[in-house]
Order: C-alpha cells, then sequence, then structure tokens
C-alpha cells in the first residue's frame, strides 16, 4: 500500500508571511494524483489544491502553490501571504489513477501568528 | 446548504446502545465514503460505495455497519461498539469517471464517544 508521510506535526507562521509544509509518500506507480485539503476548526476537509503526476507544471491556487518533485516523490505546499484564516490542519493526500482508494498523511496543524 | 450534510454532529452512546450516522449528498455524485478520522492518525478509509454497490470493506469490524439506499444517502449503523471506536466519522462523496483522480468533497463529520 502506498504511504503518505507529513514529518511535521506543528507548523507556525506569521500573518503576511509565507510558509511551507512537506509532504513525502512512497509509491511504485507511474500515473496518481496528489492533494492537499485543509481541515478548520469547524471540521469539514477542504480542498486547497490539486497535482496530477503526469504534468510536470506545478499547480497553483491563488496564494497556493506546490512544489512537486516526482522523483524524491515529494509534494510540499507553500502558503504565501498568510491570513489568519488559514490556521487549520492540512493534510497531504495521494490517490491512484485507477480506483477509489485515498491515502492521507497524519496532519500538519498550522498556526498564523497576528 | 452544503454539498455533503451529516448528521448528528455529535453522539454520546453506550456501548450496548445501536444508533445510525446519516450523510446526504447534494452534488449528483455516484460514490460515497466512510472515513474515521482519530488523532494523530491518518485518516482510515472505512468503506466505499460506487453506484450504491460496496467496493471496498477495509477490514473494518462487524459492529459497523454501513447501507447505501441511493446514490444521495449513505448511512453507519453502530452496535456495541468499543470505546476505542471514539472518533470523529467522515462521509465523502465523488463523481467518479473511468479514470480517477477525482477529489473528494466531505462531510462536518459526527464527533462519536462511546462510554
Amino acid at each position: 500500500a502506498q504511504t503518505v508521510t507529513q514529518s511535521q506535526p506543528e507548523m507556525s507562521v506569521q500573518e503576511a508571511e509565507t510558509v511551507t509544509l512537506s509532504c513525502t509518500y512512497d509509491t511504485s506507480e507511474s500515473d496518481y494524483y496528489l492533494f492537499w485539503y485543509k481541515q478548520p476548526p469547524s471540521r469539514q476537509m477542504i480542498l486547497v489544491i490539486r497535482q496530477e503526476a503526469y504534468k510536470q507544471q506545478n499547480a497553483t491556487e491563488n496564494r497556493f502553490s506546490v512544489n512537486f518533485q516526482k522523483a524524491a516523490k515529494s509534494f510540499s505546499l507553500k502558503i504565501s501571504d498568510s491570513q489568519l484564516g488559514d490556521a487549520a490542519m492540512y493534510f497531504c493526500a495521494y490517490r491512484s489513477a485507477w480506483g477509489n482508494q485515498f491515502y492521507f498523511g497524519t496532519g500538519t496543524s498550522l498556526t498564523v501568528i497576528p | 446548504e452544503t454539498g455533503v450534510t451529516q448528521t448528528p454532529r455529535h453522539l454520546v452512546m453506550g456501548m450496548t446502545n445501536k444508533k445510525s450516522l446519516k450523510c446526504e449528498q447534494h452534488l449528483g455524485h455516484n460514490a460515497m465514503y466512510w472515513y474515521k478520522q482519530s488523532a494523530k492518525k491518518p485518516l482510515e478509509l472505512m468503506f466505499v460505495y460506487n453506484f450504491k454497490e460496496q467496493t471496498e470493506n477495509n477490514s473494518v469490524p462487524s459492529r459497523f455497519s454501513p447501507e447505501c439506499p441511493n446514490s444521495s444517502h449513505l448511512f453507519l449503523h453502530l452496535h456495541t461498539l468499543q470505546p476505542e471506536d471514539s472518533a470523529l466519522y467522515l462521509c465523502a462523496s465523488s463523481q467518479e469517471r473511468d479514470r480517477g483522480g477525482e477529489k473528494l468533497f466531505f462531510g462536518s463529520g459526527t464527533q462519536l464517544s462511546v462510554l
């Protein structure tokens, strides 16, 4: 089975600064998708960004961008101009191109300091 | 109205009780999921339904019983649970196509406490 590792249980960032959350994964597949989900105190997981493994270009969504290194099996999330509303748990997830199985990391708790 | 709605939001039950969790999705999706979220652990997939048919059952104890009467509704029936079953139970849905990669849409979860 694939595994997803988030080595930073907690991170903090000053408001308006930039922070990078790390994620590594293990797979023998070549065709897959990677995701970052945000879980605020309301508990509802919300998709932040999605990356297709066959695309070399890194995905971006406004202040959120990823650094996808396929050979290194690394998928980090960069949050620019951090806002108080960015405070949440962030989960990295892997999904094969085939099948319904998602594999999630253990999450990183992000605190934004005013 | 949110895309995926879960009820109840909180549930406290004794080990001999029987209760059910409910999930409803308003997105027209064809797949629904139950996940268990425990502190400091990855989300655990419990059950998957594609087109109302169960396709995954990740060795979940029989005290958890899923039901999917149609593509919009999903239930998780609980009976004789153990204290270690206390967790956040998340429902999700997706629109599956021939080739995967679709994202999940989650509900807000049911926080379950077993006494």
